[in-house]
């Protein structure tokens, strides 16, 4: 079967670093990407890699390890705005996008 | 990014009507376009698969009578929900896939919350 876990929900404060992580077991592996979610909208798109490694875009960064089937996706100097569902998606042989359940990351004051 | 646009966002009809969900890309010419659904707190689940000029391709357990889905050019796809039950109430979400580059990222729509009473 096809399976991508991440946490249900994490808490952070404002101005810290929180790394959110996801592993996966999918039928084939032709990528692995990172959305965030605001509350009724549309999912965009932050990071995508499918190479091992680390690729940094401003305050986000996303971690990969096919050997392992982990990624992780590192937000730094949080902002109350980063306030949202963050969803972990591998793309599979067959060029589908699997989605994890999200992970819900509320940032404090 | 490249821009999806989903309309409409919010939609309420009465049991047994038929409703029409539009997916258009706005930049970009996108041959798949995919169609989800999710329920509150929930992942997206993909329900099937659109390909301009050919036949949807549905995922498992996704009825293609009840979810009509029509993908006539290279910018507009559609998903009708036909004789809506107070069941298909869910957050419909669109996707298309820009095949510029090597990513092939998928960019969504805003969504279409449907509601049946």
């Amino acid at each position: 079967g096809q399976n991508i876990d991440q946490p249900t929900e994490m808490t952070a404060t404002e101005g810290a670093i929180v790394q959110i992580n996801c592993t996966y077991q999918t039928s084939g592996f032709n990528g692995l990407f990172w959305y965030q979610q605001h509350a009724g909208e549309a999912p965009t798109f932050l990071s995508y890699n499918v190479l091992d490694g680390l690729e940094e875009k401003g305050r986000f960064s996303s971690f990969l390890s096919r050997s392992k089937g982990y990624s992780y996706l590192l937000l730094k100097e949080l902002q109350m705005k980063d306030s949202a569902s963050y969803l972990c998606a591998v793309k599979n042989q067959g060029g589908k996008l699997i989605f994890g359940q999200g992970t819900e990351l509320s940032v404090k004051p | 990014g490249a821009v999806v646009s989903q309309h409409p966002s919010w939609v309420i009809c009465k049991s047994g009507t038929s409703v029409k969900i539009e997916c258009r890309s706005l930049d970009f010419q996108a041959t798949t376009m995919f169609w989800y659904r999710q329920f509150p707190k929930q992942s997206l689940m993909l329900m099937a698969t659109s390909n301009e000029g050919s036949k949807a391709t549905y995922e498992q357990g996704v009825e293609k009578d009840k979810f009509l889905i029509n993908h006539a050019s290279l910018t507009l796809s559609t998903l009708t929900v036909t004789s809506a039950h107070p069941e298909d109430s869910s957050f419909y979400i669109c996707s298309a896939r820009d095949l510029k580059g090597t990513k092939n990222i998928q960019y969504f729509g805003a969504g279409t919350r449907l509601s049946v009473l």
